[in-house]
């Protein structure tokens, strides 16, 4: 069956960088691309943008041009998310998605002096 | 970007009533839009893909209905299970974009 496995929560200092992976099985990595979605504590979903498993070539929303990578590792069916210069707004559940229909289990991110 | 308004954001409900939920886009997306359940700790849930095709394994007391700017999500017999948060999300424009959701209660 289709599942997409997170690596762990992490927590960090504000100006350090974190590396989320994302680890598919039970379809083949390269035919669908992986989206990225940002749950803050309380507050609801927000679309991060998607990374082109094909090609590897990202599209960020707006609000993650700057500071968010998305990246692959096509060999171990396995996407990353990192974020660099961390704030205390980047407090979250981030999420990798293949399609709108199967979700990771979600990586808490906890930014704090 | 496609702002999407889910109404209301909480609604009480006791179990075995029907319950309408609704969302509104700011611009027409066609059938493109997705309904999510969400409970604590865990990660959304897709109940409805396309407007209104139940995905697999979900109930048919889960009932999506929608076309262009104006989508619901009927919820017939509602169950204790049923109590979580629920979202819309519509994918028919980049940036993809997701409702403010709407919190079922127990009356």
């Amino acid at each position: 069956q289709i599942q997409l496995v997170q690596s762990g929560p992490e927590l960090k200092k504000p100006g350090e960088s974190v590396k989320i992976s994302c680890k598919a099985s039970g379809y083949t990595f390269t035919d669908y691309a992986m989206n990225w979605v940002k749950q803050a504590p309380g507050n609801g979903l927000k679309w991060m943008g998607w990374i082109n498993t094909q090609t590897g070539k990202p599209t960020y929303a707006d609000d993650f041009k700057q500071r968010f990578v998305f990246s692959l590792e096509t060999s171990a069916s396995t996407a990353y998310l990192q974020i660099n210069n961390l704030n205390i707004e980047d407090t979250a559940t981030y999420f990798c998605t293949k399609g709108t229909a199967y979700w990771g289990q979600g990586t808490l991110v906890t930014v704090s002096s | 970007e496609t702002v999407m308004t889910q109404s209301p954001t909480s609604m009480s409900t006791s179990i075995g009533e029907r319950v309408t939920l609704n969302c509104k886009a700011s611009q027409s997306v066609g059938i493109n839009v997705d309904w999510y359940q969400q409970t604590p700790g865990q990660s959304p849930k897709l109940l409805i893909y396309g407007a209104s095709n139940r995905h697999t394994g979900v109930p048919d007391r889960f009932t999506g209905s929608g076309f262009g700017r104006d989508f619901t999500l009927t919820i017939s017999n509602v169950e204790a299970e049923d109590l979580a948060v629920y979202y819309c999300l519509q994918y028919g424009s980049i940036p993809w974009t997701f409702g403010g959701g709407t919190k079922l209660e127990l009356k």
